[in-house]
């Protein structure tokens, strides 16, 4: 079965530093795709960053960066100098071969001044 | 591009009552998600569209639930009769190839149900 785990529900940063979101998968297809989406205390959902499951490189999008374990089935999200905006729900998510794209449960991230 | 457009953002009925709930995708997508996000389960998929046509609706909880997509510029999700445990954040999204490069999320609907 086809599964996202995020093990992390809260998580506190200091203000300017980096920090990990972990996210584990599980799937069986050989080609799929993980995302990472930030949901502010807003509500809405932002795309922040792709990796696909064939690309050799690790995906990077301004200062957030995408560690990809394949033989881990790992896809931690790294946010560098982190920042009072930073704060919010970030959920990890993988498309499957059906076109579907599943969540895993989410991790509220504080930025603390 | 106004991006996916979901009405109404907030929806407050009674027990019992029908419920529709609107999304516009985005001009040309041609996939179409409608996700229901509570604290217990979080994001669920609901139903899937691919060119106006539904592909996998194994996420709709009961047959309360039905969606359509009459075309490709708009999609209903209702829900009759409505129950208290429907009270939810649901999501539209559209996406332009189905997979999760691209997606974009509507505002979503806060239902509440009393």
């Amino acid at each position: 079965a086809q599964k996202i785990t995020q093990t992390q529900p809260g998580m506190f940063v200091q203000e300017k530093e980096a920090v990990t979101l972990d996210c584990t998968y599980d799937t069986s297809d050989p080609s799929y795709g993980l995302f990472w989406y930030k949901q502010p205390s807003s509500g809405e959902m932002i795309f922040l960053i792709y990796q696909g499951s064939y690309d050799q490189q690790n995906a990077t999008e301004g200062r957030y960066s995408l560690n990809f374990q394949k033989a881990r089935k790992s896809a931690n999200l790294v946010i560098s100098a982190s920042q009072l905006g930073d704060s919010a729900m970030y959920f990890c998510a993988m498309e499957t071969s059906y076109d579907k794209v599943i969540f895993g449960p989410g991790t509220s991230l504080s930025v603390i001044p | 591009d106004a991006g996916v457009i979901q009405s109404p953002r907030h929806e407050v009925t009674e027990m019992g009552q029908e419920v529709t709930l609107r999304c516009k995708p985005i001009s040309g997508h041609d996939y179409l998600f409608w996700y229901r996000q509570t604290m217990m389960r979080g994001l669920e998929l609901l139903i899937y569209f691919n060119n106006n046509v539904p592909i996998d609706d194994s996420g709709m909880p009961e047959d309360r639930f039905s969606a359509k997509m009459p075309n490709a510029s708009f999609s209903t999700l209702k829900i009759q009769p409505s129950e208290p445990r429907d009270s939810a954040v649901y999501f539209c999204a559209s996406s332009l190839t189905g997979g999760g490069y691209g997606y974009t999320f509507g505002s979503g609907t806060r239902l509440t149900v009393v």
